[in-house]
């Protein structure tokens, strides 16, 4: 089934912890995205790209770091991680060149870190 | 940047009409979307307005209108089903999508 692949599902972490959070798609979409969801503030934007071997910052980068080597993979890496870094992060892609160009989501992947 | 501003919560009865408003502040507007998600799930598309109107989908329709940065979700014949966040969003000119926190809507029997 095409989507989005998001691993791990879930996971605690140490602080101090280097983490990467990987994030696959198959739908050849060229732009992708890192958000995180915590409660009463909704998704906010980490990190993006709208082509392969090109990254953005979002709103919230500062303590993660990303890189799209190919169209179809996009990881996010918490260098050393901090309690505040608890959270839902949700990888998302789209197809720029059609109409509405909408995000498709990943299932998230749960982080705690201690 | 974008500044996005949506009730926090709604409730309904079942059969009814409800409205979610959503407004937004831009530096460089290139589409508003609405996105539905269940507790414990990804969000998913519902609509997107680019132009200034209503698109309609099914019991969903969404307005929009760019020059007083507004829009705003009509769902129509409520479920129960329909219990669930919906979250405004809106795309600047290098394509990020902002997302407002969420309007969290109970559709009561």
């Amino acid at each position: 089934i095409a989507g989005i692949t998001q691993a791990p599902t879930s996971q605690i972490l140490a602080a101090g912890r280097r983490m990467t959070l990987r994030c696959t798609q198959d739908m050849r979409h060229n732009a992708m995205y890192w958000y995180r969801q915590d409660l009463g503030l909704g998704l906010r934007l980490i990190h993006y790209s709208n082509t392969a071997g090109t990254t953005g910052k979002g709103e919230v980068p500062d303590g993660y770091s990303v890189s799209r080597a190919n169209t179809d993979d996009f990881p996010l890496t918490l260098a050393s991680a901090v309690p505040s870094q608890t959270s839902v992060y949700f990888c998302a892609s789209s197809d720029l060149g059609v109409d509405t160009g909408e995000l498709f989501f990943g299932e998230g992947s749960r982080l705690t870190v201690l | 940047g974008q500044n996005i501003d949506q009730p926090t919560e709604m409730t309904a009865t079942e059969g009814a009409i409800v409205q979610i408003n959503c407004t937004y502040q831009t530096s460089g507007f290139n589409g508003l979307f609405w996105y539905q998600q269940h507790a414990g799930e990804a969000p998913t598309f519902l609509s997107y307005n680019v132009l200034d109107g209503l698109e309609e989908k099914g019991r969903f329709s969404s307005f929009l209108s760019r020059s007083k940065g507004y829009s705003y979700l009509l769902l129509k014949e409520l479920q129960m089903k329909d219990s669930a966040s919906y979250l405004c969003a809106v795309r600047d000119r290098d394509y990020k999508l902002s997302f407002g926190a969420g309007t969290t809507v109970t559709v009561r029997a």
